[in-house]
């Protein structure tokens, strides 16, 4: 069993639809991380954070540390959303990140 | 801009070849961060330095594997006689030590496709 496992895989929805992305870890952390990567690789940060919740425009964060359990929420889908949003747990024993595999999220128009 | 920059963006190289790879981190991080993604997975951590040294190494990181620093600036990742195994994007990211945790900052990737 992986230390970070993220739900779903794969997720296909249409435009407007409301987006939760969960991810479960089961190491301690000092923080946790949401990144989006696109097709063309490069991975952006979207979210760090340690407790408590999150708000960037239509992305929400919340992480329940006593759970071990984070959600990435996007509001009011769009395509442009269309990209892998991976989880990434900062283990406070050695600083390393562990990451999900991510999921692969597809907004259809 | 001033993030993190890798070159080359793509590499396509036969089988046997060796390649390298350069990764510019932000200028005031002190660390660097080599991973290596395939395909549906997330990123497996390769091997880090802080400044000049290169504090650890993986286990995927095989003798055809070898990595540096020099100047505690720039870092570059070589891969010797390759193998279509090595296909895979190559992330590097770059951290500012500073307490608590310190957030990494990936570049774009280098895509590597070997014949």
């Amino acid at each position: 069993k992986n230390e970070v496992e993220q739900s779903p895989q794969n997720l296909t929805a249409q435009e407007g639809e409301f987006i939760t992305i969960n991810c479960s870890y089961s190491v301690g952390i000092s923080a946790l991380h949401w990144l989006q990567q696109h097709p063309g690789g490069g991975i952006v940060s979207l979210f760090m954070l340690s407790s408590g919740k999150k708000k960037h425009g239509r992305l929400i964060a919340t992480i329940n540390i006593q759970e071990k359990h984070s959600s990435l929420h996007i509001t009011a889908s769009h395509p442009r959303d269309s990209a892998v949003y991976i989880c990434a747990a900062y283990s406070n024993r050695d600083d390393k990140i562990i990451f999900g595999k991510g999921t692969r999220l597809h907004i259809l128009p | 801009d001033t993030g993190v920059s890798q070159d080359p963006r793509h590499k396509i190289t036969k089988r046997g070849q060796n390649v390298t790879f350069r990764c510019d981190p932000i200028s005031e991080h002190n660390r660097l961060y080599w991973y290596r993604q395939t395909l549906g997975q997330g990123p497996e951590f390769l091997t880090y330095f802080q400044n000049e040294a290169q504090l650890e190494k993986s286990r995927l990181l095989s003798d055809r594997f070898s990595a540096e620093r020099p100047k505690g600036s720039f870092s570059t990742l070589e891969i010797q006689r390759t193998e279509q195994g090595d296909s895979a994007m190559y992330l590097c990211a770059s951290s500012q030590e500073s307490g608590a945790y310190n957030e990494q900052f990936f570049g774009p990737g280098t895509r590597l496709t070997v014949l």
